[in-house]
């Protein structure tokens, strides 16, 4: 069975900041993995979807790496600001399967 | 609408009643999952739709869970005689194809916080 762990479980830097946000799972037959963002009383935002094939993806100030094998994926946000406030969740799908399986989430605060 | 929209946002009711959550998809979005996030426990998968067709229902925690979708667009989750432990945010999200085999991302709702007193 699938778990997703993320490290830290929460995260607080000073505006400006760069951060890193790890994700691990434990079985590396995985057909992609997506971050996502979710604010306090709201659904999720999805960041970015890395392919099984790919090594990252980049978005503005995001960047996400995944390294298969090891069973790792980090979030790296460059020049943190305070609307980067929020929880970030980590979610593999498995090789043939519809089924998202999620970490706990980070919680990050930015302070200004 | 330009998003996933779930009513209602916010459900309180006693233990033992029934009760009935909605979800209308961004338009033309053939396939619809429902999630569940517990305090703790993170998010859960529950079920998924293919139109109106759900293949695999394995995910719903007991047969007191049932879901459906008609016309391909607005699907609903109705829990019945709901237990405390049924208290939780329930999600639901959509996407053009069968996401996971499309590289496609899930758009989410707001979700609704069901809360069994």
């Amino acid at each position: 069975k699938q778990e997703v762990t993320q490290i830290p479980a929460a995260l607080s830097v000073p505006e400006g900041e760069n951060l890193v946000l790890n994700c691990s799972f434990t079985d590396s037959a995985i057909y992609n993995l997506q971050w996502f963002r979710q604010d306090p009383g709201k659904g999720l935002t999805s960041l970015l979807l890395i392919q099984s094939s790919q090594r990252e993806q980049t978005s503005g100030r995001l960047n996400a790496s995944l390294d298969k094998s090891s069973g790792r994926s980090t979030l790296y946000i460059a020049a943190s600001q305070p609307g980067d406030s929020a929880t970030y969740l980590c979610a593999v799908s498995g090789a043939g399967s519809y089924q998202l399986t999620f970490g706990k989430g980070t919680k990050l605060s930015v302070i200004p | 609408g330009a998003g996933v929209s779930q009513s209602p946002s916010n459900k309180v009711t006693e233990k033992g009643k029934d009760v009935e959550l909605r979800c209308d998809p961004i338009s033309g979005h053939t396939a619809l999952y429902w999630y569940r996030q517990s305090l703790g426990q993170g998010l859960e998968f529950l079920i998924y739709f293919q139109g109106n067709s759900a293949p695999d229902k394995s995910g719903l925690p007991s047969d007191r869970f049932s879901a459906e979708r008609t016309g391909g667009s607005v699907s609903t989750l109705t829990i019945q005689r709901t237990q405390q432990e049924d208290s939780a945010v329930y999600l639901c999200a959509s996407s053009h194809t069968l996401a996971l085999l499309s590289n496609q991302p899930q758009h989410f709702g707001d979700g609704t916080r069901l809360s069994i007193l």
